[in-house]
């Protein structure tokens, strides 16, 4: 079955600053890469996902790239405020409703 | 909408006792999905429905875990008899058929501690 690595497991940034999660998937049939935030007392929440056919995506100030290839994928969060504090999941997909989770990185943000 | 809607929030039990989790789709999904979360195993899919019928049921830990989903706006996870290492955060999600993919909408989570 998918593996799905991700790294660092914790991150602090200060506030303003640019935080970058890395992961790896083992299966070269992985076609859907989404990314999750789950805040305290809460499930996790879709924030942004990209296809295989897609390198990059953007949606204000975070991005995901995809390294075929390579088999990682990777978000990016700039200019990161306080409200950016949770942990954020990758997770991969042939397409159907198999979801391998990565094991979480928790970011805080220091004001 | 409201979203995905679970219950209880909380819920300590002692071991043996039988436990049941609720939990109502978001309106117009036809696919549910529990799932089970620990600082040890993460994020683990329990068991998917498809129009209201199981579709994998694989991830179910052992027999002494059912879910039901008798209408599209109703489903349960019942544990019975219950053990300590049951204890986890249960989370269930549900989507809609949007292409091949599923985009995920979970709940708030129950949080299950069996003493």
């Amino acid at each position: 079955g998918e593996n799905v690595e991700q790294h660092p497991s914790t991150l602090s940034v200060q506030e303003g600053d640019s935080a970058v999660i890395k992961c790896t998937y083992s299966d070269s049939a992985s076609n859907y890469f989404p990314w999750y935030k789950q805040e305290l007392g809460k499930g996790p929440q879709l924030i942004i996902d990209i296809r295989s056919n897609v390198g990059e995506k953007k949606d204000q100030r975070i991005a995901v790239t995809l390294n075929k290839t390579a088999k990682h994928f990777s978000l990016h969060i700039t200019e990161t405020q306080p409200e950016d504090s949770a942990v954020y999941f990758c997770a991969a997909s042939r397409g159907d409703y198999k979801l391998s989770f990565g094991a979480g990185t928790t970011v805080t943000v220091r004001a | 909408d409201a979203g995905v809607i679970q219950s209880p929030r909380h819920e300590v039990t002692e071991m043996g006792q039988e436990v049941t989790l609720r939990c109502k789709p978001i309106s117009g999904h036809n696919s549910l999905f529990w799932y089970r979360q620990t600082m040890m195993r993460g994020l683990e899919l329990l068991i998917y429905f498809n129009n209201n019928v199981p579709i994998d049921d694989s991830g179910m830990p052992e027999d002494r875990f059912s879910a039901k989903m008798p209408n599209a706006s109703f489903s349960t996870l019942k544990i019975q008899p219950s053990e300590p290492r049951d204890s986890a955060v249960y989370f269930c999600a549900s989507s809609l058929p949007t292409g091949s993919q599923k985009k995920l909408f979970f709940g708030s989570g129950t949080q299950l501690s069996v003493l």
